[in-house]
C-alpha cells in the first residue's frame, strides 16, 4: 500500500512567487492534515480536511494561503504571493476516520523563499 | 486554542532510560500521541494513550495522566538510532491534531 506522498520535495521559489504543493494520502483516509516546520520549531498546525470539507483551517497563517482537497482525494495548497518568511518544511498526513487512529506523515516539501 | 509543553532538549547514554514529559492545556480532549522524527524525515507514530496509564510497545512506553493533563514517553535500552526528536500531540475535539515544539534527544556512546 502506498504511503502519503507529497510533491515536490524541494521547491525554491522567489519573493512574489506562487508554489502549489501536492498532497495523495493514503486511499481511504477521511482525514488530511497540513503542517509547517519552520527550522527545528514546532510542526505547527495549518489546516484539517475531512473528506472534502475544510474542518479546521484556523492555522492558516493568513489569505496568502489557500487549500482544497477535490473530491476528497488528493489536496493542494497554494501559496501566493510567497513572503520571505513561509519558508519551512510543510507536510502532509492522512488518518482513517475515527478517533483512535494513527497519521501517517509524507516526507514533506521543503519550500525556500528567496 | 492548545498548548503544549516538552523540554527541547534531552541527553543521555546508550543503554540508559529516557523519560520526555509532556503537559497540555486543551479542550475537547480525546488522547496523546507520540511522534519520532529524524532529520530530514517524516514524523511517525509511537504510540496513542486515550485512557489513563501506561501503555507499552517493545522498548518505548508512554503514560498518560487525563488529571493532572500530563504524559510521558519512556524510552528503555536507548540505542544510538533512537537520536531524534520526539514530539506529543493531542488529539482533540472533530479529530484535530495539535503537536508540541518536540524534544531533541542525543544519544551518545
Amino acid at each position: 500500500e502506498a504511503g502519503v506522498t507529497q510533491f515536490p520535495s524541494h521547491s525554491v521559489i522567489e519573493k512574489g512567487q506562487t508554489v502549489t504543493l501536492r498532497c495523495d494520502p493514503i486511499s481511504g483516509h477521511d482525514n488530511l492534515y497540513w503542517y509547517r516546520r519552520v527550522m527545528g520549531k514546532e510542526i505547527k498546525f495549518l489546516l484539517h480536511f475531512v473528506k472534502e470539507s475544510k474542518q479546521d483551517e484556523s492555522g492558516m497563517p493568513n489569505n496568502r494561503f489557500l487549500a482544497e482537497r477535490t473530491g476528497g482525494t488528493y489536496s493542494t495548497l497554494k501559496v501566493q504571493p510567497a513572503e520571505l518568511e513561509d519558508s519551512g518544511v510543510y507536510f502532509c498526513a492522512s488518518s482513517q476516520a475515527g478517533r483512535n487512529t494513527e497519521a501517517f506523515f509524507g516526507q514533506g516539501t521543503r519550500l525556500t523563499v528567496v | 486554542g492548545q498548548s503544549l509543553e516538552q523540554p527541547s532538549e534531552v541527553t543521555a547514554v546508550e543503554g540508559a532510560i529516557v523519560q520526555i514529559n509532556c503537559t497540555y492545556q486543551t479542550s475537547g480532549f480525546y488522547g496523546l500521541s507520540w511522534y519520532q522524527q529524524h532529520d530530514g524525515g517524516a514524523p511517525t507514530f509511537l504510540s496513542y494513550n486515550a485512557l489513563d496509564g501506561l501503555e507499552e510497545t517493545g522498548r518505548f512506553s508512554s503514560f498518560l495522566s487525563r488529571s493532572d493533563s500530563y504524559g510521558y514517553l519512556l524510552l528503555q535500552e536507548l540505542q544510538m538510532k533512537d537520536s531524534a526528536s520526539y514530539f506529543c500531540a493531542v488529539r482533540v475535539l472533530n479529530n484535530d491534531m495539535r503537536f508540541g515544539a518536540g524534544t531533541r534527544l542525543t544519544v551518545k556512546p
